[in-house]
């Protein structure tokens, strides 16, 4: 199987952008979806992105997704960031056989 | 809209099985998949396994000889089983809607292993 890798922790101040990648260690980035989870201390995580780039009903446009095939990597771009946004992002994906693989989470810091 | 609820013991002794249910809500569990996720203490998320509304399902290889998961349409509830539990199991376990991606979850259940 494969591995999802981010960045243990991001850091930057409101107003700023922010970009948290997510490389699969194997296969093609591109072959299988991709989503992204925010979660905040002591909560169940939340969708922000869906299908590497769809945002649901109710998440802002602040939040987008992209997929680089040349990197192998997924990521998730926050804009004009606000103290609210800070938390655990994890990305997430799925092999050939529908097995589920989480990324290990990267902690969000809005200094 | 959609809610997920999980109950269970909160202490599970070692070499013992942990079982747990989610409850749904505004929605049937006769359609869609569903999941459970466990997060250990200060750790990331794992998938545990998911459950289609036909019966089918699908596990993490890692867990798979000691996890079963099934659906009870009567009462539209799914539910967890991990036999052989050891402190490493010791986590907050998230119920969900979905196979591929989850969403919305429970609010998790803390399971904690110990004699």
């Amino acid at each position: 199987n494969f591995m999802l890798t981010q960045p243990h922790s991001v850091s930057e101040s409101p107003g700023e952008t922010v970009t948290i990648s997510c490389t699969r260690s194997s296969g093609t980035i591109a072959t299988n979806y991709v989503q992204w989870y925010q979660q905040r201390p002591g909560s169940a995580p939340t969708t922000v992105i869906y299908e590497d780039n769809q945002r649901p009903s109710g998440v802002p446009d602040r939040f987008s997704g992209s997929i680089d095939s040349s990197s192998n990597s997924a990521s998730l771009t926050v804009s004009g960031l606000k103290t609210e946004d800070e938390a655990d992002y994890y990305c997430q994906s799925y092999d050939s056989s529908n097995r589920v693989v989480f990324g290990g989470g990267t902690k969000l810091t809005v200094l | 809209q959609v809610q997920l609820q999980e109950s269970g013991p909160g202490l599970v002794k070692p070499s013992e099985t942990l079982s747990l249910t989610c409850t749904v809500s505004g929605d049937s569990i006769s359609t869609s998949y569903w999941s459970w996720i466990r997060q250990p203490p200060g750790k990331g998320l794992e998938w545990i396994a998911y459950i289609y509304h036909s019966g089918s399902t699908n596990y993490n290889p890692s867990l798979q000889s000691r996890v079963t998961i099934s659906l009870d349409t009567s009462k539209n509830q799914f539910s967890l089983k991990l036999s052989s539990v050891t402190a490493a199991d010791t986590a907050v376990y998230f119920c969900a809607k979905g196979g591929n991606w989850f969403d919305p979850w429970g609010q998790g259940a803390l399971v904690t292993v110990s004699s």
